[in-house]
């Protein structure tokens, strides 16, 4: 166990569904952060958030909308779908924002657009 | 701007001889660099990480990596591999002069560890 939780672990959802994947974090950090995983891709960061703040979005689709509502919690808002958003996405936490500070990764949550 | 490249997308090896997963990096500042291993269907675990502190980083598990500045590589070698490092490793570079904590990440290396 990292102290990083997601759930749903699995959702299959149309694609004009509206779901939300949620993260939490027991470790007390101050950054948190989304990742997308494909096959046969690196992963990718979607979201960047300090202090509740979000610091960067690396020109995500507007179909994904991010909550930070306190420092231990992440929402991923997922709205009209497209099959190719299908992949594994992933929560991740750090102490500080700063370069040199290791991240904790959540299991991830297998996303299957339909 | 970083970028890392691990030379190789599958490993093969036998149960009891050494490990070698190779990566190089690239930075424009003094990086910071990170080994993490994914096992199937479960999150990113980090292995260990170099800070510039000693160039011989050890990790969990009996991993560990040299940072060779002179050739931009940061390689993780296992003497004796166990099945259970069946598993993705990933090797990241954060680029400490850049904003933030922005981890690129190589395309992985998938081990597999014949009995």
């Amino acid at each position: 166990e990292t102290g990083v939780t997601q759930t749903p672990r699995h959702l299959v959802m149309g694609m004009t569904n509206k779901k939300s994947l949620k993260c939490e974090q027991h470790l007390g950090h101050n950054a948190m952060y989304w990742y997308k995983q494909s096959a046969k891709k690196p992963l990718e960061l979607m979201f960047v958030y300090s202090l509740e703040e979000r610091v960067e979005n690396n020109s995500v689709p507007s179909r994904f909308s991010p909550e930070c509502p306190n420092s231990s919690h992440l929402f991923l808002h997922l709205h009209t779908l497209q099959p190719e958003d299908s992949a594994l996405y992933l929560c991740a936490s750090s102490q500080e924002l700063a370069s040199g500070y290791e991240q904790y990764f959540g299991p991830g949550t297998r996303l299957t657009v339909t | 701007a970083q970028s890392v490249t691990q030379l190789d997308s599958h490993v093969s090896v036998s149960e009891g001889t050494p490990v070698l997963l190779r990566c190089n990096y690239s930075s424009s500042y003094s990086p910071s660099l990170f080994w993490y291993v994914q096992h199937p269907n479960k999150g990113l675990q980090l292995l260990l990480k170099y800070t510039s502190a000693a160039t011989l980083v050890k990790g969990i598990n009996g991993f560990e990596a040299e940072f060779k500045k002179s050739e931009t590589s940061f390689h993780l070698t296992k003497p004796s591999a166990h099945m259970s490092d069946a598993a993705e490793y990933f090797c990241v570079v954060s680029d400490n002069g850049a904003a933030g904590n922005k981890l690129t990440f190589g395309g992985g290396t998938r081990v597999l560890v014949k009995p």
